[in-house]
């Protein structure tokens, strides 16, 4: 059965700080992998999508890497802001399982100004 | 990208009740999946819907205390019955769109 583990469950940096958020994961026969946001009580925000394929993905100021190799991917935020304040959600999509994601626990981030 | 809207936003239930959320999706989609979020927790998959079939559930839920309907494409919705302060939960309906997995916004049920 495939687990999503992300580490830290909670940091705290200051405004400016690059940061890296860690997600693993134990079967490494993944479809794709996906960083959500999530604002408290507020659905997902979808952020970046990885495909097995691909080693990483850029957003913006996000940028998300993955070896599937390692089971392990990574979310990197570039000059962090306050509004990056939430939690990050980590998934991974299992191939030949009706395109259903299992979730790690999150990071909660919190920028302070 | 697929845009979904979910009602109610929120809600405050007495035990023993019933609530219907409802999800509309801006374009047709084949599968459907709802997931419960409990407090400090992440996401748990309930059940896929698909239309015009019964839906799949997960373990753990069953058709009785979760019913799901599927009637067209674009709609579903999923009732918690008989509620207790337990299912104190996020709701969040989900579609997948190009390989990419998309939420609503989520109901907030709190059982009192």
């Amino acid at each position: 059965k495939q687990e999503v583990t992300q580490i830290p469950a909670a940091l705290s940096v200051p405004e400016g700080e690059n940061l890296v958020l860690n997600c693993s994961f134990t079967d490494s026969a993944i479809y794709n992998l996906q960083w959500f946001r999530q604002d408290p009580g507020k659905g997902l925000t979808s952020l970046l999508l990885i495909q097995s394929s691909q080693r990483e993905q850029t957003s913006g100021r996000l940028n998300a890497s993955l070896d599937k190799s390692s089971g392990r991917s990574t979310l990197y935020i570039a000059a962090s802001q306050p509004g990056d304040s939430a939690t990050y959600l980590c998934a991974v999509n299992i191939r030949g399982s009706a395109r259903q994601l299992t979730f790690g626990s999150g990071t909660q981030l919190t920028v302070l100004p | 990208s697929a845009v979904i809207s979910q009602k109610p936003s929120r809600d405050i239930c007495q035990r023993g009740t019933s609530l219907t959320i409802q999800c509309q999706v801006d374009s047709q989609v084949t599968m459907m999946f709802w997931y419960r979020q409990q407090p400090g927790q992440s996401l748990t998959l309930i059940a896929t819907a698909n239309q015009g079939s019964e839906a799949t559930y997960e373990s753990g839920f069953v058709i009785d205390k979760f019913p799901i309907s599927r009637p067209n494409l674009t709609f579903s919705t999923l009732t918690v019955s008989n509620m207790s302060p337990e299912d104190s939960s996020i709701y969040l309906c989900s579609v997948q769109d190009s390989y990419e997995q998309y939420f609503g916004p989520g109901t907030r049920l709190t059982v009192t």
